[in-house]
């Protein structure tokens, strides 16, 4: 079973409105982090926010929030104002693991287009 | 910028060959992971290192190996290269293993095309 999944390949929202990006993720761990990361086109990782298994509001960072549903293993980024700036490729990954020992898996990520 | 650095930025060779990716992580980060994007298969996890040591496996190939020194900069070693070995090789550091903390920063990538 994939680990992380991505459902909306591409995505397209008007300049100035909110938009959705979908991540849901399967883990047997109790411990776990997720995290949302932005790729532009010039390449670059860039990291958006994260949210803790354990932590129990849903994480912001700026226009940034993450809607994390745990009984639904899921954790959706919400952008909120998008700016033509934001149109890039989003990832959702996993962290799993204990103590010293982790592995990262990511999703196919979502390509967002934000129109003018 | 994340303050991970990565050479080369691009990596042009031959089937066969053998190639090492060079990382430095951020001043104070401990732990260096390496990953792998392909147009076919997205963002795939290889090897993490922390304080020297390895810590965890992903899709790591046999032909393909790293290891962290001292100094904490890390290299990753392709070898036998493959056309299918083509992507771009990226290198993210953070603070600890991964533990409690967040975000993992990213270097901005190597190239590595193998014709």
């Amino acid at each position: 079973a994939q680990k992380i999944t991505q459902t909306q390949p591409g995505m397209f929202v008007q300049e100035k409105e909110a938009v959705t990006l979908d991540c849901t993720y399967d883990t047997s761990d109790q411990s776990y982090g997720l995290f949302w990361y932005k790729q532009p086109s010039s390449g670059e990782m860039i990291f958006l926010i994260y949210q803790g298994s354990y932590d129990e509001q849903n994480a912001t960072e700026g226009r940034y929030s993450l809607n994390f549903q745990k009984a639904r293993k899921s954790a959706n980024l919400v952008i909120s104002a998008s700016q033509l700036g934001d149109s890039a490729m989003y990832f959702c990954a996993m962290r799993e693991g204990l103590g010293n020992f982790n592995k990262f898996y990511f999703g196919s990520g979502t390509k967002l287009n934000v129109k003018p | 910028d994340s303050g991970v650095t990565q050479t080369p930025k691009h990596l042009i060779t031959a089937t066969g060959q053998r190639v090492t990716l060079r990382c430095s992580p951020r001043s104070g980060d401990l732990s260096v992971y390496w990953y792998q994007q392909s147009l076919d298969q997205g963002l795939q996890f290889l090897i993490q290192y922390y304080n020297g040591e390895e810590r965890a496996k992903g899709n790591i190939l046999e032909r393909f190996s790293a290891q962290q020194f001292p100094d904490l900069h890390s290299e990753l070693n392709l070898s036998s290269l493959e056309l299918g070995d083509s992507a771009l090789y990226f290198c993210a550091s953070s603070r600890t293993s991964g533990g409690e903390v967040g975000e993992q920063f990213f270097g901005p990538g190597t190239r590595l095309t193998v014709l």
